[in-house]
């Protein structure tokens, strides 16, 4: 069964350092996002990508964010600069199609800024 | 902004019995899906159910959505150990069909 794959399942970081998280979403999706989940606690929208570009972003996702999709296979969520409150689990998601589909998620790659 | 809600935040209930989760949201919809996490893992998809449907069946899981009082519930009947684990509700607004929405989830805890 297809499925989302993110790498890496943890990292640890210094403050102040570039982070990227990568993800491959299944292949025949068209949609693509970053959620981000602190401890124990809501899951937060980060940023949606459609047709190569940024579709709808959160008020989270300021200039310290960015993401890619490089090569048609890969989605890669950036972190220039990390803050300690940066600290959560991220996930990919994907979906094939508009406003009737469901998501599909990774399981998530955890991050940890000391 | 648009966001679900669910209640309660907690639930713990015995085998065998039914979990009834809610969820209110604020906006129009365009649906309203559910999903399952298990502690530490993914979201996984459960159901979703339209604007113009009012009630959903998937196995052991019914779904209603009331558009007029913007709130829907999540009904596990016979509940298993294996359920445990957090359901949230999740909004797709009825202008934006690219931004998913979560609430903050329940927690629910069966006991065997």
């Amino acid at each position: 069964e297809p499925e989302v794959t993110q790498t890496p399942s943890h990292q640890v970081t210094q403050m102040g350092q570039e982070v990227i998280l990568r993800c491959v979403p299944i292949s025949n999706h068209l949609y693509f996002y970053w959620y981000r989940q602190i401890l124990g606690q809501k899951v937060e929208f980060l940023v949606s990508f459609y047709n190569n570009e940024i579709s709808e972003k959160s008020e989270i996702f300021d200039d310290q964010f960015s993401v890619e999709r490089p090569d048609g296979s890969n989605f890669t969520l950036k972190i220039r600069s990390t803050k300690l409150e940066d600290s959560a689990m991220y996930f990919c998601a994907s979906k094939a199609s508009g406003s009737s589909g469901e998501l599909f998620f990774g399981e998530g790659s955890r991050l940890t800024v000391l | 902004s648009q966001q679900g809600e669910e209640d309660p935040q907690a639930l713990s209930i015995q085998e065998g019995e039914n979990a009834t989760m809610n969820c209110s949201y604020k906006t129009s919809i365009n649906n309203l899906q559910w999903y399952r996490q298990n502690s530490g893992r993914g979201l996984v998809h459960l159901i979703l159910i339209r604007s113009n449907e009012r009630e959903k069946h998937s196995g052991r899981l019914r779904v209603t959505l009331d558009t007029s009082k913007k709130s829907s519930s999540l009904l596990i009947t016979a509940s298993r150990a294996a359920d445990t684990a957090s359901y949230f509700c999740a909004t797709v607004s009825d202008n934006r069909d690219d931004k998913i929405i979560f609430g903050k989830g329940t927690r629910l805890h069966i006991l065997p």
